[in-house]
């Protein structure tokens, strides 16, 4: 099946810093997703993101397809965003499910 | 219903005990999708519906699970003589029919305890 790896596992910022989370992805996709979710364990959708580039407000993410990876950016950070960080993909050829990453773990300092 | 809705949000059980979670997925999505989740990892598929259909079920990890989907609505995830590896979270997420339609929802989930 297909492979989906992200990077850092870990990271630690101050209050205001920006960051750059990555996800890389072995074979072509469908979907591609980023979600957010935060210390009580929700869910929160961040990005549907097969291709091209978008932006909500401090965050913005771009996927790459061809080159199969997906890049997400958190500029002047807060503590709110601490978290943990996923990217799921849907295998091109699959099955219709989403495949997680094991995520990268933010944790924002004030 | 305005987003998708898991019941019980938590649950403790006897080791052996058979235990039922429910998943309400958003008015509409035909699609229908069941993960877990232990502390500390990331999200394992369990099983999709399309429909009233369950096209991939292998990620269930055993014989002892099961879940089945009536109505396309509602889905029932069941977990015969349940073990204390099966605590975890279990979430629910939904979306519309067919390939890139976009978004995939998820509920809050539902916090099993085996103990």
């Amino acid at each position: 099946g297909i492979q989906v790896e992200q990077s850092p596992p870990d990271l630690i910022l101050q209050e205001g810093a920006n960051s750059t989370l990555r996800c890389n992805f072995s074979d072509s996709v469908n979907n591609l997703q980023w979600f957010h979710q935060n210390p009580w364990g929700q869910l929160i959708n961040l990005f549907y993101i097969p291709s091209g580039t978008k932006q909500n407000g401090r965050l913005s993410a771009t996927t790459v397809a061809t080159e199969r990876y997906s890049l997400l950016y958190i500029s002047s950070s807060q503590t709110t965003d601490s978290g943990v960080y996923f990217c799921a993909v849907e295998h091109e050829g699959g099955s219709e499910k989403l495949v997680f990453g094991k995520g990268t773990k933010l944790t924002v300092n004030p | 219903g305005a987003g998708v809705s898991q019941s019980p949000s938590n649950k403790v059980t006897e080791k052996g005990k058979d235990v039922e979670l429910r998943c309400d997925p958003i008015s509409g999505h035909t699609a229908l999708y069941w993960y877990r989740q232990s502390l500390g990892q990331g999200l394992e598929f369990l099983i999709y519906f399309q429909g009233n259909s369950a096209p991939d079920k292998s990620g269930l990890p055993s014989d002892r699970f099961s879940a089945e989907r009536t109505g396309g609505s509602v889905s029932t995830l069941t977990i015969q003589r349940t073990q204390q590896e099966d605590s975890a979270v279990y979430l629910c997420a939904s979306r519309g029919s067919g390939r890139n339609t976009g978004e995939l929802f998820f509920g809050e989930g539902s916090r099993l305890t085996v103990l």
